[in-house]
């Protein structure tokens, strides 16, 4: 069974303030995508990275695929109450056919 | 262009009781996806269609959860009978491509 692991958990800031968060498995995927999910909604897709050492960048957010393509990263500058939400990361090419299989996320709670 | 459509958005049930969700995904998606998520963890996969033929259902519990996609579209997901730790959030998503669009979700509460 591939895992992967998110970390932190549970992050509240201050806005303005930056923030990394970090998925990390053991196993190679053949892409890893981002998603950030809000109460009552389903997952939204921000971002999918393919290549290893990939960074993509979208407005205040830059994601970072591995070399190894085993861990990414999700880096917010300047973050903002509407940035609030659950970040999960999501591995594809790990599992059955291309079904995803998600890290247990990371809550995000930017104060004003 | 809608989004994936589920229902109901909520529901309650006993024990031991049966329930089923029903999932239209977005016009044209070939590949369909049901997901469980379980409160503080992420979606984990149920079973994916291609059209109306299953491609993988390696975490379905099969004892007790059946689904189907008959004419290729519409989906109905199937709990029966239901126990206390099925209660979650179960999510359907279609792909176009390499993205998956997702559903709102059933939160189903077994008491």
């Amino acid at each position: 069974t591939q895992l992967l692991e998110q970390s932190p958990q549970f992050l509240s800031i201050q806005e303005g303030e930056n923030l990394t968060v970090y998925c990390n498995s053991s196993s190679v995927f053949s892409s890893l995508q981002w998603y950030r999910q809000e109460p009552g909604e389903g997952p939204v897709l921000l971002v999918t990275v393919v290549t290893g050492g990939e960074v993509k960048k979208l407005k205040r957010l830059t994601f970072q695929f591995g070399d190894a393509r085993k861990d990414s990263s999700l880096h917010i500058t300047a973050a903002q109450p509407g940035d609030t939400g659950l970040y999960l990361c999501a591995g594809a090419g790990g599992g059955g056919a291309d079904g995803l299989t998600f890290g247990k996320g990371t809550h995000l709670i930017i104060q004003p | 262009e809608a989004g994936v459509a589920q229902s109901p958005r909520y529901k309650i049930i006993e024990k031991r009781q049966s329930v089923a969700f029903w999932c239209n995904p977005i016009s044209g998606h070939a590949t369909l996806y049901w997901y469980q998520q379980i409160l503080g963890q992420g979606p984990k996969l149920l079973i994916q269609f291609q059209n109306n033929g299953v491609v993988d259902d390696s975490q379905l519990p099969k004892d007790r959860f059946s689904a189907e996609r008959l004419k290729g579209v519409d989906s109905t997901l199937k709990i029966q009978p239901a126990k206390l730790e099925d209660s979650a959030v179960y999510l359907c998503a279609s792909s176009h491509r390499d993205t998956q669009y997702f559903g709102p979700g059933t939160r189903l509460t077994v008491l």
